[in-house]
């Protein structure tokens, strides 16, 4: 069965940096777009990016643009997500999810909290 | 961007009731070239990663209870659950992949009356 593991969180404190990796199985991992969904303690879900099967485009929400970078191995069945200049409202819950190009999120992460604090 | 609203926020249903979910769209996400509604809806259990229930606005999930449904189209959406079971406490979210940025509903907590 299709499995996602997140793994990089932590505490880290403001403007700090932090990398999240999450390594997939049980699934074609190349023929997935994926993605990064966050959701702060106690709050809703947020999409944060995607990217598309091969690597080769990425989109951001506004609210991470210029400072978050997604990125994937595809030989690794990897999937990552590079954070920089962190700001105390990037505290979250971190899922890795994926799904079939155009499509909805068809696989989820546990998901892996980061934590911004001073 | 588009926003999604869910109605209501919460509510409590007795087991074997049914428990009906709307969401609604700011702008359209009902793709004319292939007629499909780019809308999902997820289940997501205290402690646990959402879940896929229904996909294209009506599609069930593979494994998800025929007890879940949904139905809509354009920019009005409805998740109905008939006949609720403890199993399905939670809270349900309503997602556009329509555009980006992608943007989910804020969701609507279910619980047993």
């Amino acid at each position: 069965q299709a499995q996602l593991v997140e793994s990089g969180g932590g505490l880290v404190k403001p403007g700090g940096s932090l990398r999240l990796s999450c390594v997939a199985s049980g699934f074609t991992f190349s023929d997935f777009y994926m993605s990064w969904i966050r959701q702060a303690p106690g709050k809703g879900l947020e999409w944060v990016s995607y990217i598309t099967s091969g690597g080769t485009t990425m989109f951001y929400a506004d609210s991470v643009k210029g400072r978050f970078t997604i990125s994937r191995d595809n030989a690794k069945n990897s999937l990552y997500l590079q954070m920089n200049s962190l700001r105390v409202e990037d505290t979250a819950f971190y899922y890795c999810a994926g799904g079939y190009p155009y499509g909805p999120l068809d696989y989820w992460g546990q998901g892996k909290l980061v934590t911004v604090s001073s | 961007d588009i926003v999604m609203t869910q109605s209501p926020d919460s509510l409590a249903v007795s087991l074997g009731e049914r428990a009906t979910i709307k969401c609604k769209s700011s702008q359209s996400v009902l793709t004319n070239s292939n007629n499909k509604n780019y809308l999902a809806w997820y289940q997501q259990k205290p402690g646990q990663p959402p879940k896929l229930l229904v996909y294209w606005a009506s599609t069930r999930e593979s494994g998800v209870p025929a007890r879940f449904s949904g139905s809509g189209s354009g920019t009005d959406f409805t998740l109905t659950i008939t006949s609720l079971q403890p199993e399905d406490v939670a809270v349900y979210y309503c997602q556009q992949f329509s555009t980006t940025p992608w943007t989910f509903g804020q969701g609507t907590k279910v619980e047993i009356k």
